[in-house]
Parts: structure tokens; C-alpha cells; sequence
């Protein structure tokens, strides 16, 4: 059962563009929501992490927006850079007391062309 | 070394025969997770320790996979009789925090090995 849906699977942006990357998730038990960076040949890498009772979080370049109602939550990179090429991962788990056992998207590959 | 680490990095195996990968975790942290990542999917869960206890393995696909931590540190991840269905990427992360911590979520943040190649011929 697919828990954690992501989509595009891939995505071209030019330089300077913005990337968006949408997740939904079906589990109201997940109260945690990480996204990941992997480049070829490394493991995952945290970027940044939303709790449920935020709407938006911000970090340099990179915003998660959070619909709890809708269940959803996406990822906006501002100002793309060729840097910013790897794979993205959305991310659940529930956190607080859990052990943190997450549940991934299919991963989204990002492209930016210089 | 300052991150988790996985040998090999890379392995070939023939179908049948068995293999055995080992994760060395951030030095301290208490929990313990294996993930397998088929090509181009995002990783999936399979088993959990705290410390040297194997607390969930519900995501162990047979049971010709097994997990082991025995004294809380060093983990191995054997599979015997391996499939050609077994080619994946296994990823190890390890976290501060265990089951019942109730810590700020950032102490559970989970940090990921660069994982092992395992191909099936």
C-alpha cells in the first residue's frame, strides 16, 4: 500500500526557475514530514521537515507548504541552481514518542539546466 | 568518523549464494534502521533496533532476510540464499533517539549511510 504519493517523477527547470514538488499521504497517524536529498551514490540527506501544526516553513531557498485538511504538502525550491540537481524524496513518519520509521515517496529527479 | 558508514559499497553475488552487509552508525545514537531502495523508488522500511534489541521487522521481505546488532553498535543485514529480486541499494540510518524519547523532533532525525549496491546475477 502506497502511503506517501509524489509527484512529477521528474522535472526540468531552468536556472533561476522555481521546482515544485507535491506529496499526499493517507495515514492521519503521520505527524511528521521530512523531505530528502539524494545525489547518485549517497544516501539521503535531510533538507528540511514540517510538523502538522505549520502551514508553511521556510529555509534559504527552499519552503514546504502543509495542507493538513487536504492531506497534502509540497516543496517550492526558489532560484534554482544546477546544484540543485538530485532526487528528492517526500517523507512521513510519527514522531513524538515513535521510533521514526519513514515512509518515503517514489522521489522526484530534478534537473536544472544552467 | 563523523557519519554512518556501510561496507562494501558495492556487491555482486550469483543467485544462491549468501551475502552480508554491515553498518556502523553515528557513535551514540541509539536507533538503529535498514532501508532497501529498488532503482528509481524511494527507500523502503525494513527493520528497526534500539540499542541491540530488534524491535520491528515487519518490512523484512522473507525470511531469508535477517538483521543483527549485537552489542548496540556495529549492525549486519545477511541474506542468504540471495534472488535476483534482492538487487537493490540497502541504506542504514541511524538516529540519537529511540521508542519512548519523547525528544524534539530534530533529535530523531535520521542520518543515512551512502548505502551498498547488491547485485543479483
Amino acid at each position: 500500500q502506497q502511503q506517501v504519493k509524489q509527484s512529477p517523477q521528474s522535472l526540468i527547470v531552468q536556472k533561476g526557475g522555481i521546482s515544485i514538488i507535491n506529496c499526499a499521504y493517507e495515514n492521519t497517524a503521520f505527524d511528521y514530514f521530512p523531505w530528502y536529498q539524494q545525489f547518485p551514490g549517497k544516501g539521503p540527506a535531510l533538507l528540511i521537515a514540517i510538523r502538522p501544526d505549520v502551514s508553511e516553513k521556510k529555509e534559504g531557498r527552499f519552503t514546504i507548504s502543509f495542507n493538513k485538511s487536504a492531506k497534502q504538502f509540497s516543496l517550492h525550491i526558489m532560484d534554482s541552481q544546477p546544484g540543485d540537481s538530485a532526487t528528492y524524496f517526500c517523507a512521513a513518519y510519527p514522531g513524538g514518542t515513535s521510533y521514526g520509521k519513514l515512509t518515503f515517496g517514489q522521489g522526484t529527479i530534478l534537473t536544472v539546466h544552467p | 568518523g563523523a557519519g554512518v558508514s556501510q561496507s562494501p559499497r558495492y556487491k555482486v553475488a550469483k543467485r544462491g549464494q549468501d551475502v552480508a552487509l554491515r553498518c556502523d552508525p553515528i557513535s551514540g545514537h541509539v536507533s538503529l534502521f535498514w532501508y532497501q531502495q529498488a532503482l528509481g523508488q524511494g527507500p523502503e522500511f525494513l527493520t528497526y533496533f534500539q540499542n541491540e534489541a530488534q524491535l520491528d521487522k515487519s518490512g523484512l521481505p522473507s525470511d531469508r532476510f535477517f538483521a543483527e546488532r549485537p552489542e548496540g553498535s556495529v549492525s549486519t543485514l545477511k541474506i542468504q540464499r540471495t534472488q535476483q529480486e534482492d538487487s537493490a541499494v540497502y541504506l542504514c540510518a541511524s538516529s540519537f533517539s529511540g521508542r519512548g524519547h519523547p525528544l524534539p523532533y530534530h533529535y530523531n532525525e535520521q542520518f543515512f549511510g551512502p548505502g551498498t549496491r547488491l547485485t543479483v546475477l
